[in-house]
């Protein structure tokens, strides 16, 4: 069975320093994965997906297939950036995703 | 907002009792989902459903039920059977065969007195 871990419930940076947010995932098949945010009073929402190789609002994460994970990036955190991340797998079929635990981040002025 | 919505956004349950939380969306999404958040544990899938009139079960259906009627519709009851009901639920909906883009509802809260 798929299996994504968060390992850090809480995350403490202050504004301007790099922040990585882990993810490790287990799955038998090839694995999409995505990153989805929750800032306060807001609604669950996508952030980013490993196959558009894309940097959203600064952040990026590369999937690495041999140490099975999918770290969140981003070089310089802002204080807006303060919310709570999951890390997501779909499996192969599409029909649903398995989420991490969450973590949950706050920069500091 | 709009697209999905969720009622009520707090819900108390006696023991005992059977409650329902609806979820409605008129995004034309064919695929819909219930999670149940709770802290340290991110969100674990109840049920979900690809299309009308078919559901399946999560990783915690136990204690929960659903039913998917109408394609805009996917009510999910919280039956005495579950233990810990107290939690926030979070409804979603996709484009089916396209987890990854849910559209998420902005949850319930569900206490038990």
């Amino acid at each position: 069975a798929q299996r994504v871990t968060q390992p850090e419930k809480l995350l403490s940076v202050f504004k301007g320093a790099p922040v990585e947010l882990k993810c490790n995932y287990s799955y038998s098949g090839s694995p999409e994965l995505f990153w989805y945010v929750q800032y306060s009073r807001q609604r669950l929402q996508l952030l980013l997906r490993h196959i558009s190789r894309e940097s959203i609002k600064g952040f990026t994460a590369d999937l690495n297939k041999g140490e099975t994970s999918f770290h969140l990036k981003k070089p310089f955190a802002q204080e807006e950036d303060s919310a709570m991340y999951y890390c997501a797998l779909r499996e192969t079929s599409g029909s649903r995703l398995t989420f991490g635990e969450g973590t949950q981040l706050t920069v500091n002025p | 907002d709009g697209g999905i919505t969720q009622s009520p956004k707090y819900l108390f349950r006696k023991e005992g009792q059977n409650v329902t939380l609806s979820c409605e969306q008129n995004l034309n999404h064919d695929a819909m989902y219930w999670y149940r958040q709770d802290p340290g544990q991110g969100l674990r899938l109840i049920y979900y459903s690809q299309i009308v009139n078919d559901f399946q079960k999560g990783d915690i259906a136990e204690g929960y039920s659903v039913s998917r009627e109408k394609k805009e519709s996917f009510p999910l009851t919280v039956t005495s059977a579950q233990k810990n009901p107290t939690a926030f639920y979070l409804c979603a909906s996709s484009i089916a065969g396209d987890a990854e883009t849910q559209y998420f509802g902005p949850g319930t809260r569900l206490l038990v007195l």
